[in-house]
């Protein structure tokens, strides 16, 4: 069966330090990925999907960067924080095509301080 | 792009009872409707989903209609119990490379005892 991690589940962070969020999948090839940001009791807002290695979509411009580096890694970056990234990222994973559910990460709260 | 409009924001039943959540979706070419319950802390997980070319969909206390004319579909929850309390995303994806959801802003349901 098909597993998705991300790590680390909290991090607190000062405003200006980099950041590296990791997803892996298991159980799968060549899924698509997903980054998403959630700020507290809001909606889910898309930063970055992939559909292959290498292959980075940026939906909003931003503080952050996304690496593909692997087929089922996707990474999620940023060289400065700021305190507007503050909030709970989700990396998602779907069947390559359309019409497929997504199955969401545990998440990790990032906290910029 | 597509839009997804969901209401209410809130919804507070008692136990037993019925809850009813509303979604608009403004592209008529979306054929994918997935529904996504998330609970504090943790990431979105899918609980049911219907495809463009079916009105109705249900699993056990859980149903989904799709309205393509009015573009409209609406999770149904029947004999509500305090475990449905959680937050309900809709989502819509249009048949396009990448497989991207555009999510509505949430409902929070609380159930009663």
């Amino acid at each position: 069966s098909q597993t998705i991690h991300q790590w680390p589940a909290t991090l607190v962070q000062p405003v200006g330090s980099p950041l590296s969020l990791e997803c892996t999948v298991e159980g799968t090839s060549n899924p698509n990925l997903y980054w998403y940001r959630q700020a507290a009791g809001r909606g889910l807002q898309l930063l970055f999907y992939s559909v292959g290695i290498g292959q980075i979509s940026s939906e909003v411009p931003q503080n952050l960067s996304a690496s593909r580096p692997q087929d089922r890694q996707f990474i999620l970056s940023s060289k400065k924080l700021l305190l507007s990234d503050s909030g709970f990222y989700l990396c998602a994973w779907s069947r390559a095509g359309p019409d497929y559910g997504y199955t969401f990460g545990s998440g990790t709260r990032l906290t910029v301080v | 792009g597509e839009n997804v409009e969901q209401h209410p924001s809130t919804l507070s039943v008692q136990e037993g009872d019925s809850a009813v959540i509303k979604c608009t979706y403004s592209d008529s070419a979306s054929n994918y409707f997935p529904w996504y319950k998330q609970e504090l802390g943790k990431g979105p997980q899918l609980i049911i989903d219907i495809r463009s070319n079916v009105g109705e969909k249900k699993d056990q206390r859980i149903a989904v209609t799709l309205n393509k004319t009015a573009k409209h579909f609406s999770l149904h929850i029947t004999e509500t119990q305090p475990e449905d309390s959680a937050v309900y995303f809709c989502a819509a994806s249009l048949p396009r490379a990448g497989n991207k959801l555009t999510f509505g802003g949430g409902t929070r349901v609380l159930v009663k005892p």
